[in-house]
């Protein structure tokens, strides 16, 4: 696609449940990134997939939060027993590998946990 | 760690007032700086990459520089439309694929 798709835009959701966040990346892009932004902070990072393989997922806040790529395309970020905590607007970046910090982000999906 | 301080937080400005952003960083290794321009509601939009000191890198009327412990981004004579938060981020060259980001700088222009 034309850019970085991402979905739900908006999810609200009770404490306790389990949520899925999707990421629809750019064609082509091997890269793909999930970041954090919490209220009046800064990005955080969440994970980083390669193809389909992560090298990184240092930024998982804990074992609640897992997420997957297939196809080196189609990315979901599963945040289970959703706590209030988890409230934040979560973002999803690609890019061409080693494309020296050019990622396109998505508008991202804003995660509110009543 | 790494570690990026932009200041100020916010900043008021009129319309033609040029004016420039802080960005200080530690990191163990530099890859590469970047700053991103958000909008409110939206993703962050890439804007420059730098990657070594003395560097600069013009857009319109930005101006990112770089020295081996801060970045200065320089706005000349800005618009309205030029309001909205100015994000400054780190890549270590230790392998690491991810970037570190500031707080970022909410910048309002006011006509």
């Amino acid at each position: 696609g034309a850019g970085v798709s991402q979905s739900p835009s908006n999810k609200v959701t009770e404490k306790g449940k389990d949520v899925e966040l999707r990421c629809d990346p750019i064609s082509g892009h091997t890269a793909l990134y999930w970041y954090r932004q919490s209220l009046g902070q800064g990005l955080e990072f969440l994970i980083y997939f390669q193809g389909n393989s992560a090298p990184d997922k240092s930024g998982l806040p804990s074992d609640r939060f897992s997420a997957e790529r297939t196809g080196g395309s189609v990315s979901t970020l599963t945040i289970q027993r959703t706590q209030q905590e988890d409230s934040a607007v979560y973002l999803c970046a690609s890019s061409l590998a080693l494309a020296g910090g050019g990622y396109t982000f998505g508008s991202g999906t804003r995660l509110t946990v009543v | 760690e790494d570690q990026v301080t932009q200041s100020p937080e916010a900043l008021r400005l009129q319309e033609g007032e040029s004016s420039s952003l802080n960005c200080s960083y530690t990191v163990s290794g530099l890859r590469g700086l970047f700053w991103y321009r958000q909008d409110p509601g939206k993703g962050p939009e890439f804007l420059f990459t730098l990657y070594s000191a003395g560097e600069e890198k013009e857009k319109e009327r930005l101006k990112a520089t770089l020295t081996k412990k801060e970045s200065f981004l320089h706005i000349t004579a800005p618009k309205p439309e030029d309001s909205a938060t100015y994000l400054c981020a780190v890549q270590a060259s230790l392998g690491a694929q991810k970037l570190v980001f500031g707080q970022g700088t909410r910048l309002t222009i006011n006509p």
